[in-house]
């Protein structure tokens, strides 16, 4: 069970928006930077958001991040078939003094 | 180009030892932060151990914690895991990742660590 809490599965259409959320807590999301992760089975993670709200040079802008409290959200824009994939939150968790990830949330492009 | 090239993976029967190297370049490996993550097979992602840029800062997540040692050779731009008193449940893909304090930027492609009898 992760401390930090991510839904297992979301989906879209080709052209829709689509928001993937990641809910924690005062001493992880609440008070430290968020962070997000594109995975595709077989390859190295992606840096898709840092900083909460930061895009990586090379990130489309179609890939925005933000953060309410002890919650973040992760929207993908103009939803395409290559953003299939397994999508990760990670914050610094004050109380365990460790980086948490979420359990990963697959995004079916339908 | 930042890469970062694992290696040091295999088969280790439980209880015992594997280190794990991390080769790195393309960036300045002496002022960055280099943080390890795994991922056992059909899991999620899940934060090991970091180490700071001179090697006197290293945390771990409480799995790992008295097992795991993290180091760095800043000669050889190379970042170590040396895996002790290896359990079934440390079975994972490895990943390096070159990162800030909290969290990794660049990752590389990772090493299979069985442990198996």
């Amino acid at each position: 069970q992760s401390v930090v809490t991510q839904p297992p599965s979301a989906s879209g259409t080709p052209g829709q928006r689509v928001t993937i959320s990641c809910a924690g807590a005062n001493f992880n999301i609440g008070s430290n930077y968020v962070y997000w992760y594109q995975h595709l089975p077989g390859t190295a993670p992606k840096l898709l958001i840092y900083k909460s709200s930061e895009r990586p040079a090379g990130v489309p802008d179609r890939f925005s991040g933000s953060k309410s409290g002890t919650s973040a959200s992760l929207a993908i824009s103009e939803l395409r078939s290559e953003d299939e994939a397994h999508y990760y939150c990670a914050a610094w968790d004050d109380r365990l003094s460790a980086s948490v990830f979420g359990g990963g949330t697959k995004l079916t492009v339908l | 180009e930042v890469q970062l090239v694992e290696s040091g993976g295999g088969l280790v029967q439980p209880g015992g030892s594997l280190r794990l190297s991390c080769a790195a370049s393309g960036f300045n490996f002496i002022t960055s932060w280099m943080h390890w993550v795994r991922q056992a097979p059909g899991k999620g992602l899940v934060w090991v151990s970091r180490i700071n840029s001179n090697g006197v800062t290293t945390t771990y997540a409480d799995s790992v914690k008295g097992r795991f040692t993290i180091s760095r050779d800043n000669a050889k731009n190379t970042v170590y895991l040396q895996m002790d008193s290896l359990r079934a449940d440390d079975l994972a893909v490895y990943y390096c990742a070159r990162g800030d304090a909290w969290l990794p930027y660049s990752w590389g492609q990772g090493t299979l660590v069985i442990v198996s009898s």
